[in-house]
């Protein structure tokens, strides 16, 4: 079964520091997505990527973040000087199209300390 | 802006009971639902949608509820087993760009 999956499952950064988390959504997807989670918090909405360009972002994703599909597969969040609030779960997801069934990755845990 | 919440935060159910998790959202202009079950350490999974032209939709063992005129949604799971111990988040959407998620409830199966 396709799946979206996460690298790392497990990031502990230094604040200040730069930090990319990737993503391989699943190959036919044409839609992507970050979302975040501080423990337990609920998931929030970050950003959603078509054609090569975001199409909505939340409040949260400011001048820090960015986003990047440098080839045909992967899906980066970068995100440039973290900070101790960015500590959280990172959640990828995609879907072929919009108000469909979207599919999440397992999360990299981000920890900055 | 848009808020998603859940009545209960917890609930505990005997195997075998069936289990009814609630979400109320703002947003009467959604029309877009995902119930998503998450387990610890995991990302979200999905379980079953619903879109607003609808008032109920049933999967395998599942049954997603939807009453626009109060903007309910629910999630009955039938014959619970401790499989089905997570969390459980409903999520909205309008524009299909980002989904608004609830806080999420915890479901706890006791065998």
């Amino acid at each position: 079964e396709p799946e979206v999956t996460q690298t790392p499952s497990h990031q502990v950064t230094q604040m200040g520091q730069e930090v990319i988390l990737r993503c391989v959504p699943i190959s036919n997807h044409l839609y992507f997505y970050w979302y975040r989670q501080i423990l337990g918090q609920k998931v929030e909405f970050l950003v959603s990527f078509y054609n090569n360009e975001i199409s909505e972002k939340s409040e949260i994703f400011d001048d820090q973040f960015s986003v990047e599909r440098p080839d045909g597969s992967n899906f980066t969040l970068k995100i440039r000087s973290t900070k101790l609030e960015d500590s959280a779960m990172y959640f990828c997801a995609s879907n072929l199209d919009r108000n469909t069934e979207a599919f999440f990755g397992q999360g990299t845990r981000l920890t900055v300390v | 802006g848009e808020s998603v919440g859940l009545h209960l935060p917890t609930l505990s159910v005997q195997e075998g009971d069936n289990s009814i998790i609630n979400c109320a959202y703002s947003n009467s202009a959604s029309d877009y639902f995902i119930w998503y079950k998450q387990e610890s350490g995991k990302g979200p999974q999905f379980i079953i949608d619903i879109r607003s032209n609808m008032d109920k939709r049933q999967g395998q063992r599942v049954t997603v509820l939807l009453n626009k005129t109060v903007k309910h949604l629910s999630l009955q799971i039938a014959a619970t087993q401790p499989g089905d111990s997570a969390v459980y988040f409903c999520a909205e959407t309008k524009t299909g760009n980002q989904f608004y998620f609830g806080t999420g409830t915890s479901l706890t199966v006791i065998p």
